[in-house]
C-alpha cells in the first residue's frame, strides 16, 4: 500500500505556480520524500526529492513540514509541459506509486 | 545524466508467446531495480523488486513463474513474461538505482497479446 496521499486531480493556468500536496503522516526517519512525474506513456521522470529541509532545483521547489507529514512540490510558473500526473513517494526500501495527482495546465 | 534504456518498446504477439524485457542502465551500476506495470489511467503497480545476484523479491498477487525476473549484472535486469495471454497486455516500466537515491525510469515497454 502507499504510504502517501495526494489529491486526485489539479488545475493551474499557464505562467502561475502551483502548489502539489502530499501527506505522508506514517514517514520514517530515514524515508526521503521523492516526486516524480509522468506524462502519457512514458516512464516517470525524477523532479526533486528532500530528507528534512526544503529543496529547490531547476524543474521545482520542495517545500517539508517541520513534522514531516506532509511536503508541497511548488511549480513556480507552470507551462502547458508540465501538465501530467505528479507522484510523491517515500523512498526507504520500497517504491510503491500511489494515485498521484493529475496537474492540468490551461492556457 | 543516469539513464536508464528499456527494450523493447513495443511488442504485438500472439497469445502463448514468451516476451523478453530488457532493463540497463547505461552509466551507472544498479544495486536495484524494479519492474512494475501500469494499466491504462491507473497508477504504476510494483511488480517485484529485483536485486543483482539474488532472487527477485515479488508483491503480493504476482506469479513469480508468470514473470521471470533475472538480475544478472549491475547493469541488466530482464523480465520474461512467460506464455503471456490478453490479460497481460500492459505498460510494463523498469526502473533502477542505488541505494535511496532518486530512481531512474525507463520509457516503458507496451506489450499487446492479441
Amino acid at each position: 500500500d502507499a504510504k502517501t496521499t495526494q489529491p486526485n486531480s489539479m488545475e493551474s493556468n499557464e505562467e502561475e505556480p502551483v502548489h502539489l500536496p502530499c501527506n505522508h503522516s506514517t514517514i520514517s526517519g530515514t524515508d526521503y520524500i521523492h516526486w516524480y512525474r509522468q506524462l502519457p506513456s512514458q516512464g516517470p521522470e525524477y523532479v526533486i526529492h528532500g530528507l528534512t529541509s526544503n529543496v529547490n532545483n531547476r524543474m521545482a521547489s520542495l517545500a517539508i513540514a517541520e513534522d514531516r507529514k506532509s511536503s508541497t512540490l511548488i511549480l513556480h510558473r507552470a507551462t502547458l509541459r508540465d501538465a501530467a500526473v505528479y507522484y510523491c513517494i517515500l523512498n526507504g526500501n520500497d517504491m510503491r506509486f500511489g494515485a498521484g495527482t493529475r496537474l492540468t495546465v490551461k492556457p | 545524466g543516469a539513464v536508464v534504456s528499456q527494450h523493447p518498446s513495443r511488442v504485438i504477439c500472439k497469445s502463448g508467446t514468451s516476451v523478453k524485457i530488457e532493463c540497463r542502465s547505461l552509466d551507472f551500476q544498479a544495486t536495484t531495480m524494479f519492474w512494475y506495470r501500469q494499466f491504462p489511467k491507473q497508477s504504476l503497480m510494483l511488480m517485484a523488486t529485483s536485486n543483482e545476484g539474488s532472487k527477485a523479491t515479488y508483491e503480493q498477487g504476482v506469479e513469480k513463474d508468470k514473470f521471470l525476473i533475472n538480475h544478472a549484472s549491475l547493469t541488466l535486469s530482464t523480465l520474461t513474461v512467460t506464455s503471456a495471454h490478453p490479460e497481460d497486455s500492459s505498460f510494463y516500466i523498469c526502473s533502477a538505482g542505488q541505494g535511496g537515491q532518486p530512481q531512474h525510469f525507463g520509457d516503458g515497454t507496451r506489450l499487446s497479446i492479441l
